[in-house]
């Protein structure tokens, strides 16, 4: 297995661009997240997902869009970059809660500075 | 006031020290999970617990529901250890999320 693949490592994006960031995972998971993380704050959710067709805002969901066709694929979209959208992004999974419930995998990160 | 604290925000403890993180949480969860972060940013999963306690080498994580309390304990610690120790829970109920604490920085010297 794979676990969470996430791309890209890195990207410079200018203001106004816009990027799809890749999640993939391979151990069927329901549940899948997307978060931010920005330098000496914890990891705040924008999107997460607990199953293919359904999605729901985190935290900090402004800028950011996400749609879940399959089971292993969760792509994060950035439409209109702007610089308070720099920060790493962490894709994760899970299996689900109760007894269910499996550890927390995570993709690598991608670093985005928009400038 | 957070969802998840952790204390203390940064730990320096020389080689072999015994070390304690704690996680304090205000919500019903149904798991906590421990994660370490390491320069370089990736993000690996040490435990998850929703009751007692865990051990996987030199670390023990320990969790007390009642309290709403966790602890991650490294015992002989090493300079391989430093690395931001982050806890996270699952909240019980449909929208079933990952909070996160801010994370631990440690850094074992020798």
């Amino acid at each position: 297995n794979a676990g969470v693949t996430q791309t890209p490592k890195f990207r410079i994006l200018k203001i106004g661009q816009s990027m799809t960031l890749q999640c993939t995972q391979d151990m069927n998971h329901n549940y899948m997240y997307w978060y931010r993380q920005d330098p000496g704050m914890g990891l705040k959710l924008i999107y997460y997902s607990v199953g293919a067709g359904i999605t729901d805002k985190g935290e900090v969901p402004n800028g950011y869009n996400v749609s879940r066709s399959t089971t292993e694929d969760f792509p994060l979209r950035l439409e209109l970059a702007a610089p308070s959208q720099t920060s790493v992004y962490f894709c994760a999974s899970t299996q689900g809660q109760g007894r269910m419930n499996t550890e927390a995998f995570f993709g690598q990160g991608t670093r985005l500075t928009v400038v | 006031k957070n969802e998840v604290e952790q204390s203390p925000q940064n730990l320096t403890a020389q080689e072999g020290e015994f070390i304690t993180i704690n996680c304090s949480y205000s919500v019903g969860i149904s798991a906590l999970h421990w994660l370490q972060q390491h320069p370089g940013g990736g993000i690996v999963s040490l435990f998850m617990l929703s009751s007692g306690k865990k051990k996987h080498g030199r670390l023990i994580a320990t969790i007390n529901i009642q309290e709403k309390h966790s602890s991650l304990h490294i015992t002989a610690s090493h300079p391989r250890d430093s690395a931001v120790y982050i806890c996270a829970v699952r909240s019980t109920g449909t929208a079933s999320k990952l909070t996160f604490g801010t994370g631990t920085r440690l850094q074992v010297t020798l």
